[in-house]
């Protein structure tokens, strides 16, 4: 059974607007949090990550937000721009060693 | 620095072959790992190294088999392929995990087809 969960596979925004994408995990001893960027015939780069000692961080247009009571994070990409198109993999570990990855949701910017 | 690179790009097997898949780092990371990614299923650990000599078990270990004689290359070998290996395949690679998470650099995959 998924330990991380992208229940989105797509999403599509306007140039611009705002992307929030989702993640939701079942393991509460994962610690510490991320964010994958992957382009077609490439491999995924890193983008954000979050510690569980905090709630939000923030890298320029993109914040991560941790709500751990609900298991839940997000990222919020402001202002969607038509490069950010591409599909984002959350992952999450507790261990260090060990990554757990979500099925991935393929964001659409339109311009 | 060339980053991680992986060796072939495409690989079409026929059931029961064995292969090596190539993968190698130039940036002095002492972590290592290899995924692979399925439609629906997102990218899942297979095998791990937090440095030479020493290896562990992913998720999803069964009928792959690793080793890790040197800092730069971690070769992950099928020693009788199935079509459920039909995937593709990332090695990831960084500076450390061992008291801290680092962020982990991808090479661009390798496409295996299992007939």
């Amino acid at each position: 059974d998924q330990q991380v969960k992208q229940n989105s596979p797509s999403l599509s925004v306007q140039e611009g607007r705002i992307s929030i994408l989702n993640c939701d995990y079942t393991n509460s001893m994962f610690d510490y949090f991320l964010w994958y960027k992957k382009y077609p015939a490439e491999g995924p780069t890193f983008l954000i990550s979050i510690s569980s000692i905090k709630d939000k961080n923030e890298d320029g247009r993109f914040t991560v937000f941790l709500n751990k009571s609900a298991k839940h994070l997000s990222l919020h990409i402001v202002p969607s721009q038509p490069g950010d198109s591409a599909v984002y993999f959350c992952a999450a570990s507790y261990n260090f060693n060990k990554f757990y990855f979500g099925s991935g949701t393929k964001l659409n910017v339109k311009p | 620095n060339a980053g991680v690179t992986q060796t072939p790009k495409f690989q079409v097997l026929k059931t029961g072959q064995s292969m090596t898949l190539q993968c190698a780092q130039d940036m002095n990371h002492e972590y290592m790992s290899w995924y692979r990614q399925d439609p629906g299923m997102g990218l899942r650990l297979i095998h791990y190294s937090v440095g030479a000599g020493i290896t562990d078990q992913g998720e999803v270990p069964n009928g792959y088999n690793v080793s890790r004689s040197t800092t730069e290359d971690f070769p992950l070998r099928l020693l009788s392929a199935a079509p459920s290996q039909t995937s593709v395949y990332f090695c990831a690679s960084s500076l450390t995990q061992r008291v801290s998470y680092n962020e982990q650099f991808f090479g661009p995959g390798t496409r295996l087809t299992v007939l």
